[in-house]
């Protein structure tokens, strides 16, 4: 079965840092594009970052960029963002997520919370 | 940024009626390819959100025939030919021709 499953959510303290991960099973990660997407309390979603096949191009929404730090470990199969001098407005679910070639994102995972506050 | 807007917000549908959500977009989401990248997406209660409906018109794999996209450039259609009690959440459209992706803001749909 295609599967995404996110982890590494917690509660941290505005400036803190966070390491999430997406663990793929089912396919292999080197031949797509992968996504990450986040969803505050309450509220819509919300684009983050996709990172290339091969990790050398990688893409974020303009708050996050030079904070956040999307990577992969194909071998693992494996996706990462490091989410660094973390705001009040990061609290979210974060969700990764794969691109099909059709350009749509058909697997997500279940999500992992990010918690930001005092 | 290309800015994504649905409407309406809020839809309150009665079993086995239809229903259609519109989305509009900023600028035009035909790729140079020819391919249109717009997606909808629905989150159920509780769940990731899941696709529906890839490149304007086309049903995703195990969504159901009951869902068709329709547009093309700015303006997209999802239609629901007769809703049932398990279509209830939040539908959004998604564009990914250019970064920033961009969603609609959703719409939500409930039962009456």
């Amino acid at each position: 079965e295609v599967q995404l499953m996110e982890s590494g959510g917690g509660l941290v303290q505005p400036g803190g840092s966070l390491r999430l991960s997406c663990a793929a099973s089912g396919f292999s990660l080197n031949n797509y594009w992968m996504r990450w997407f986040r969803q505050a309390p309450g509220k819509g979603l919300e684009w983050v970052a996709s990172i290339s096949q091969d990790g050398s191009v990688k893409d974020y929404m303009e708050s996050v960029e030079g904070r956040f730090i999307v990577s992969r470990d194909n071998a693992e199969n494996s996706l990462y963002i490091q989410v660094n001098s973390l705001r009040d407005e990061d609290t979210a679910v974060y969700y990764c997520a794969r691109r099909h070639t059709t350009g749509a994102s058909d697997v997500w995972g279940q999500g992992t919370m990010v918690t930001v506050s005092s | 940024e290309i800015v994504m807007t649905q409407s309406p917000l809020f839809l309150p549908v009665t079993p086995g009626e239809p229903a259609s959500i519109s989305c509009r977009s900023s600028q035009s989401l035909l790729h140079r390819s020819g391919n249109k990248y717009f997606d909808w997406y629905v989150q159920k209660p509780g769940q990731s959100p899941q696709l529906l409906i890839y490149m304007g018109s086309n049903r995703a794999s195990g969504a159901s025939d009951r869902f068709s996209g329709s547009g093309s450039g700015t303006d997209f259609t999802l239609k629901i030919s007769r809703v049932e009690a398990e279509d209830v959440g939040v539908y959004y459209c998604m564009q990914s021709v250019k970064a920033p992706l961009t969603f609609g803001q959703g719409t939500r749909l409930e039962i009456k």
